[in-house]
Protein backbone atom coordinates (compact mmCIF):
# COMPACT_ATOMS: atom_id res chain seq x y z
CA UNK A 1 0.00 0.00 0.00
CA UNK A 2 1.41 3.80 -0.83
CA UNK A 3 1.35 5.51 2.14
CA UNK A 4 3.15 8.30 4.41
CA UNK A 5 3.27 7.30 8.18
CA UNK A 6 4.58 9.92 10.83
CA UNK A 7 5.40 9.84 14.24
CA UNK A 8 7.14 11.71 16.87
CA UNK A 9 4.54 14.11 17.74
CA UNK A 10 3.69 15.60 21.50
CA UNK A 11 4.01 18.01 24.25
CA UNK A 12 6.76 19.88 24.19
CA UNK A 13 7.89 23.32 26.49
CA UNK A 14 8.81 26.59 24.35
CA UNK A 15 12.60 26.04 23.76
CA UNK A 16 12.25 22.38 23.20
CA UNK A 17 13.18 20.05 21.01
CA UNK A 18 11.19 17.48 19.02
CA UNK A 19 12.12 15.33 16.26
CA UNK A 20 9.33 14.07 13.93
CA UNK A 21 9.47 11.06 11.29
CA UNK A 22 7.47 9.77 8.68
CA UNK A 23 7.89 6.20 7.18
CA UNK A 24 6.84 5.56 3.57
CA UNK A 25 5.92 2.63 2.08
CA UNK A 26 4.31 1.84 -1.57
CA UNK A 27 6.52 3.75 -3.76
CA UNK A 28 10.53 4.52 -5.10
CA UNK A 29 11.41 6.28 -2.25
CA UNK A 30 14.24 8.13 -3.64
CA UNK A 31 12.87 9.17 -6.34
CA UNK A 32 10.72 11.75 -5.11
CA UNK A 33 11.06 14.87 -3.11
CA UNK A 34 9.35 15.33 -0.02
CA UNK A 35 8.01 17.89 2.45
CA UNK A 36 6.78 19.04 5.59
CA UNK A 37 3.37 20.71 5.90
CA UNK A 38 2.14 21.93 9.28
CA UNK A 39 -1.63 23.13 9.81
CA UNK A 40 -2.00 25.02 12.98
CA UNK A 41 -5.75 24.58 14.25
CA UNK A 42 -8.76 26.06 12.96
CA UNK A 43 -6.05 27.06 10.63
CA UNK A 44 -4.47 26.77 6.72
CA UNK A 45 -1.84 24.99 5.33
CA UNK A 46 1.67 26.01 5.41
CA UNK A 47 4.52 24.73 3.35
CA UNK A 48 7.31 23.93 6.05
CA UNK A 49 10.49 22.02 4.27
CA UNK A 50 11.07 20.48 1.70
CA UNK A 51 14.51 18.57 0.45
CA UNK A 52 15.00 16.38 -2.65
CA UNK A 53 14.73 12.67 -3.60
CA UNK A 54 18.56 12.44 -3.16
CA UNK A 55 18.45 14.42 0.25
CA UNK A 56 20.98 16.62 -1.46
CA UNK A 57 19.05 20.08 -1.56
CA UNK A 58 16.88 21.29 1.18
CA UNK A 59 15.19 24.46 1.96
CA UNK A 60 12.57 26.44 4.24
CA UNK A 61 10.22 28.73 5.15
CA UNK A 62 12.00 31.81 6.85
CA UNK A 63 10.01 31.07 9.91
CA UNK A 64 11.90 27.77 10.82
CA UNK A 65 15.21 28.44 8.88
CA UNK A 66 18.28 27.70 11.77
CA UNK A 67 15.70 25.94 13.89
CA UNK A 68 14.02 23.39 12.12
CA UNK A 69 16.53 20.13 10.01
CA UNK A 70 14.75 17.93 7.35
CA UNK A 71 16.66 14.95 6.27
CA UNK A 72 16.27 11.38 4.59
CA UNK A 73 17.03 7.68 4.77
CA UNK A 74 16.58 6.26 1.72
CA UNK A 75 18.01 2.99 3.06
CA UNK A 76 15.21 3.19 5.39
CA UNK A 77 12.61 4.69 3.79
CA UNK A 78 12.55 7.87 6.03
CA UNK A 79 11.98 11.23 6.59
CA UNK A 80 12.78 13.19 10.03
CA UNK A 81 12.56 16.86 10.91
CA UNK A 82 14.56 17.76 13.61
CA UNK A 83 12.81 20.76 15.42
CA UNK A 84 15.03 23.08 18.11
CA UNK A 85 13.80 26.15 20.03
CA UNK A 86 10.81 25.00 19.80
CA UNK A 87 7.97 28.44 19.74
CA UNK A 88 4.43 28.62 20.79
CA UNK A 89 3.43 29.62 16.75
CA UNK A 90 5.02 26.13 15.98
CA UNK A 91 2.12 24.05 17.33
CA UNK A 92 0.33 22.26 14.62
CA UNK A 93 -0.81 19.14 13.05
CA UNK A 94 2.55 17.91 10.85
CA UNK A 95 2.16 16.29 7.54
CA UNK A 96 4.79 14.44 5.84
CA UNK A 97 4.03 15.05 1.83
CA UNK A 98 5.04 13.52 -1.46
CA UNK A 99 5.80 15.57 -4.16
CA UNK A 100 5.18 14.13 -8.03
CA UNK A 101 8.51 14.83 -8.85
CA UNK A 102 12.28 15.02 -7.92
CA UNK A 103 11.28 18.81 -7.36
CA UNK A 104 9.22 19.60 -3.94
CA UNK A 105 7.59 22.68 -5.66
CA UNK A 106 5.60 20.04 -7.83
CA UNK A 107 2.39 19.14 -6.64
CA UNK A 108 1.78 17.12 -3.26
CA UNK A 109 0.20 13.94 -4.57
CA UNK A 110 0.43 11.71 -0.92
CA UNK A 111 -0.15 12.98 2.27
CA UNK A 112 -0.06 11.50 5.65
CA UNK A 113 -2.11 11.43 8.51
CA UNK A 114 0.10 13.86 10.42
CA UNK A 115 1.36 13.86 13.84
CA UNK A 116 0.66 16.96 16.51
CA UNK A 117 3.09 19.11 17.63
CA UNK A 118 1.74 21.09 20.99
CA UNK A 119 4.25 23.72 22.22
CA UNK A 120 3.30 24.90 25.78
CA UNK B 1 7.58 36.11 -0.86
CA UNK B 2 4.55 36.49 -2.59
CA UNK B 3 0.89 35.64 -1.36
CA UNK B 4 -2.03 33.81 -2.73
CA UNK B 5 -5.52 35.02 -1.55
CA UNK B 6 -8.74 33.16 -1.63
CA UNK B 7 -11.94 34.18 -0.65
CA UNK B 8 -12.73 32.99 3.32
CA UNK B 9 -15.58 31.15 2.42
CA UNK B 10 -18.70 30.35 -0.28
CA UNK B 11 -21.71 28.75 -0.16
CA UNK B 12 -23.59 26.90 -3.42
CA UNK B 13 -26.91 24.84 -3.74
CA UNK B 14 -26.39 20.92 -5.30
CA UNK B 15 -25.89 21.07 -9.18
CA UNK B 16 -24.83 24.47 -9.34
CA UNK B 17 -21.22 25.59 -10.34
CA UNK B 18 -19.55 27.32 -8.29
CA UNK B 19 -15.84 29.30 -8.96
CA UNK B 20 -12.87 29.56 -6.50
CA UNK B 21 -10.45 32.39 -7.12
CA UNK B 22 -6.78 32.81 -5.88
CA UNK B 23 -5.49 35.74 -6.63
CA UNK B 24 -1.22 36.29 -6.73
CA UNK B 25 0.09 39.54 -5.11
CA UNK B 26 3.24 39.57 -7.03
CA UNK B 27 5.03 37.38 -9.97
CA UNK B 28 2.73 36.39 -12.48
CA UNK B 29 0.38 33.68 -12.13
CA UNK B 30 1.35 32.24 -15.13
CA UNK B 31 5.10 32.12 -14.05
CA UNK B 32 4.47 29.10 -12.06
CA UNK B 33 1.89 25.94 -12.06
CA UNK B 34 -0.73 26.23 -9.48
CA UNK B 35 -2.28 22.75 -7.02
CA UNK B 36 -5.66 22.56 -5.89
CA UNK B 37 -6.01 20.67 -2.60
CA UNK B 38 -9.61 19.64 -1.19
CA UNK B 39 -8.98 18.72 2.60
CA UNK B 40 -12.66 17.35 4.25
CA UNK B 41 -13.11 17.51 7.89
CA UNK B 42 -11.04 15.03 10.10
CA UNK B 43 -8.79 14.19 6.93
CA UNK B 44 -5.56 15.01 5.43
CA UNK B 45 -5.47 17.61 1.82
CA UNK B 46 -5.46 15.32 -1.51
CA UNK B 47 -5.08 17.15 -4.99
CA UNK B 48 -7.77 18.01 -7.35
CA UNK B 49 -6.13 19.86 -9.61
CA UNK B 50 -1.83 19.90 -10.54
CA UNK B 51 -0.39 21.76 -13.21
CA UNK B 52 -2.56 24.73 -13.24
CA UNK B 53 -5.47 22.38 -15.14
CA UNK B 54 -4.41 19.13 -14.78
CA UNK B 55 -6.60 16.36 -13.04
CA UNK B 56 -5.11 13.65 -11.35
CA UNK B 57 -6.86 10.20 -11.65
CA UNK B 58 -10.06 9.63 -10.17
CA UNK B 59 -11.07 12.92 -9.34
CA UNK B 60 -14.28 13.69 -11.84
CA UNK B 61 -13.90 16.15 -14.72
CA UNK B 62 -16.37 18.34 -12.68
CA UNK B 63 -13.52 19.53 -11.55
CA UNK B 64 -11.31 21.90 -13.39
CA UNK B 65 -8.66 24.56 -13.25
CA UNK B 66 -7.68 27.74 -15.39
CA UNK B 67 -5.75 31.16 -15.09
CA UNK B 68 -6.65 34.51 -16.07
CA UNK B 69 -3.48 36.79 -16.38
CA UNK B 70 -5.57 40.17 -16.66
CA UNK B 71 -6.03 39.59 -13.01
CA UNK B 72 -3.36 37.25 -12.03
CA UNK B 73 -5.38 34.35 -10.59
CA UNK B 74 -5.66 31.29 -10.67
CA UNK B 75 -9.31 29.58 -10.46
CA UNK B 76 -11.06 26.64 -9.39
CA UNK B 77 -14.36 25.39 -11.24
CA UNK B 78 -16.37 23.05 -9.43
CA UNK B 79 -19.48 22.04 -11.78
CA UNK B 80 -22.96 20.17 -11.04
CA UNK B 81 -21.81 20.24 -7.00
CA UNK B 82 -22.35 17.65 -4.78
CA UNK B 83 -22.68 17.53 -0.73
CA UNK B 84 -19.39 15.47 -0.98
CA UNK B 85 -17.69 18.30 -2.08
CA UNK B 86 -18.20 20.30 0.88
CA UNK B 87 -14.27 20.97 1.93
CA UNK B 88 -11.63 23.30 2.58
CA UNK B 89 -9.96 23.96 -0.63
CA UNK B 90 -6.86 25.23 -1.03
CA UNK B 91 -4.40 26.86 -3.95
CA UNK B 92 -0.63 26.60 -3.64
CA UNK B 93 1.97 27.59 -6.17
CA UNK B 94 5.76 28.15 -5.80
CA UNK B 95 8.78 30.96 -6.28
CA UNK B 96 12.26 30.19 -7.00
CA UNK B 97 12.52 27.32 -4.10
CA UNK B 98 9.51 29.07 -1.85
CA UNK B 99 6.32 26.91 -1.49
CA UNK B 100 3.46 29.05 -0.73
CA UNK B 101 -0.32 28.25 -0.01
CA UNK B 102 -3.68 30.44 -0.39
CA UNK B 103 -4.97 30.77 2.58
CA UNK B 104 -8.08 28.52 1.93
CA UNK B 105 -11.58 28.96 0.85
CA UNK B 106 -14.59 26.85 2.83
CA UNK B 107 -16.99 25.74 0.12
CA UNK B 108 -20.28 24.87 1.75
CA UNK B 109 -22.81 23.21 -0.10
CA UNK B 110 -26.36 23.55 0.76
Amino acid sequence: EVQLLESGGGLVQPGGSLRLSCLASGFTFNTYALAWVRQAPGKGLEWVSGITGSGDNTYYVDSVRGRFTISRDNSKNTLDLQMNSLRADDSALYYCAKSSSWDWTDALNLWGQGTMVTVS
Amino acid sequence: NFMLTQPHSLSESPGKTVTISCTRSSGSIAGSYVQWYQQRPGSSPTTVIYETNQRPSGVPDRFSGSIDSSSNSASLTISGLQTEDEADYYCQSYDTRTVIFGGGTKLTVL
